[in-house]
């Protein structure tokens, strides 16, 4: 199976921060890779695929980057609404597998 | 837009089998193009990919849970389900239904349904 790891596995962040999440996989993945945004008590959300491509109706203020083994995820003005867990996902090949997440809270 | 909701026990007994099923409006399942998958995640912990069905019945599981693993698809309901074997205290997780694309993008989820294995 394919390891994704993610740092930091929390941080803290004000409102308007410029936040970066950064997620690892144990092999080369191409960009066969997806952003999950998860609230408390919900079900994930889809943030970004190909690991740069929006999903419809996600703001642009969320950006993804990267190729191989090494990308990150970032929202570039924080929001109260951004405070959540995000998980990366590869599912370049079976089976897929979820990064351990990044919870991100209120400084 | 396609919806998903499931649904099924939220208390199994240890050794039993655990069945939800998962409804899905706004679409069907038989015109093709997407899988329908199950994820879990244990309380207060990540996500786990069980595994996913296409509309003509083909099938892959999660190799650390397929001696367990049935899914399978009622197409004249536009349901599909899971089944999973001989469950203990490790299965307590909310269980989610997911579609994917032909990529295997995740496009959208259920809600979940908490399951909780216990005597």
């Amino acid at each position: 199976d394919i390891q994704m790891t993610q740092s930091p596995s929390s941080l803290s962040a004000s409102v308007g921060d410029r936040v970066t999440i950064t997620c690892r996989a144990s092999q080369g993945i191409s960009n066969y890779l997806a952003w999950f945004q998860q609230k408390p008590g919900k079900a994930p959300k889809s943030l970004i695929y190909a690991a740069s491509s929006l999903q419809s109706g996600v703001p642009s203020k969320f950006s993804g980057s990267g190729s191989g083994t090494d990308f990150t995820l970032t929202i570039s003005s924080l929001q109260p609404e951004d405070f959540a867990t995000y998980y990366c996902q590869q599912y370049n090949s079976y089976p897929l597998t979820f990064g351990p997440g990044t919870k991100v809270d209120i400084k | 837009q396609v919806q998903l909701q499931e649904s099924g026990p939220g208390l199994v007994k240890p050794s039993q089998t655990l069945s939800l099923t998962c409804t899905v409006s706004g679409g069907s399942i038989s015109s093709g193009g997407y899988y329908w998958s199950w994820i879990r995640q244990h309380p207060g912990k990540g996500l786990e990919w069980i595994g996913y069905i296409y509309y003509s019945g083909s099938t892959y599981y999660n190799p650390s849970l397929k001696s367990r693993v049935t899914i399978s698809v009622d197409t004249s309901k536009n349901q599909f389900s899971l089944k999973l074997s001989s469950v203990t205290a490790a299965d307590t997780a909310v269980y989610y239904c997911a579609i994917l694309d032909t990529a295997m993008v995740t496009l959208d989820w259920g809600q979940g349904t908490l399951v909780t294995v216990s005597s």
